[in-house]
């Protein structure tokens, strides 16, 4: 069974800095997917970054991107330039490809960003 | 509609009634799932739906649990008896079919269920 590990229960950074969140995960398979997702208070859980296994470069997506480590099976996520409506609770995620998989999800970083 | 809805926002039930969450997925999504998202447990996968049809259930924490799924559309998740341990925030979410090769999952609201 797929598990993913989120090490980091609380982050703070300042407005404008840039942050690291780390993800971990643990897997036989050669071919997956990886998503970080982010739920403001709203609860509303918002796609932030997809990374496909296969592909070697690592995902961007504005001032998101990861750093993804087959080998070591590390996905981090860093987020450039913080903003006070980046605070929330960001999830790990692990899919396996085929259709119609679940997620697997990392138990969450809270990432608090002040002014 | 743009995005997944779910239905009630928030419940408040009374411990042994029933109570049926609803999910409306992102038009032409085949795909349906259902998350319970708990304090004690994190986020954990329920059951998911293709098409109408689950063939995989066994995220069900026990049998006052069912789900079902019709038109290709909508799903209802029911909890009979609740309990005080079925309160958490139920999130619904909807992809396309495998064979589009977008497999990402896209998330409703949630319901946040309180069993009192």
């Amino acid at each position: 069974a797929q598990t993913v590990t989120q090490s980091q229960p609380e982050m703070s950074v300042q407005e404008a800095e840039t942050v690291t969140l780390s993800c971990t995960y643990d897997t036989s398979e050669n071919n997956y997917y990886l998503f970080w997702y982010k739920q403001p208070p709203s609860r509303q859980m918002i796609l932030v970054i997809r990374q496909e296994a296969y592909k070697q470069q690592n995902a961007t997506e504005n001032r998101f991107s990861v750093n993804f480590q087959k080998a070591a099976k590390s996905f981090s996520l860093k987020i450039s330039d913080s903003q006070l409506g980046d605070t929330a609770m960001y999830f790990c995620a692990f899919m396996k490809p085929g259709g119609f998989q679940k997620l697997v999800f990392g138990t969450g970083t809270r990432l608090l960003v002040s002014p | 509609g743009a995005g997944v809805s779910q239905s009630p926002s928030n419940k408040v039930t009374e411990k042994g009634k029933d109570v049926e969450l609803r999910c409306d997925p992102i038009s032409g999504h085949t795909a349906l799932y259902w998350y319970r998202q708990s304090l004690g447990q994190g986020l954990e996968f329920l059951i998911y739906f293709q098409g109408n049809s689950a063939p995989d259930k066994s995220g069900l924490p026990s049998d006052r649990f069912s789900a079902e799924r019709t038109g290709g559309s909508v799903s209802t998740l029911t909890i009979q008896r609740t309990q005080q341990e079925d309160s958490a925030v139920y999130l619904c979410a909807s992809s396309l079919a495998f064979w589009q090769s977008q497999e990402t999952q896209y998330f409703g609201p949630g319901t946040r269920l309180l069993v009192l």
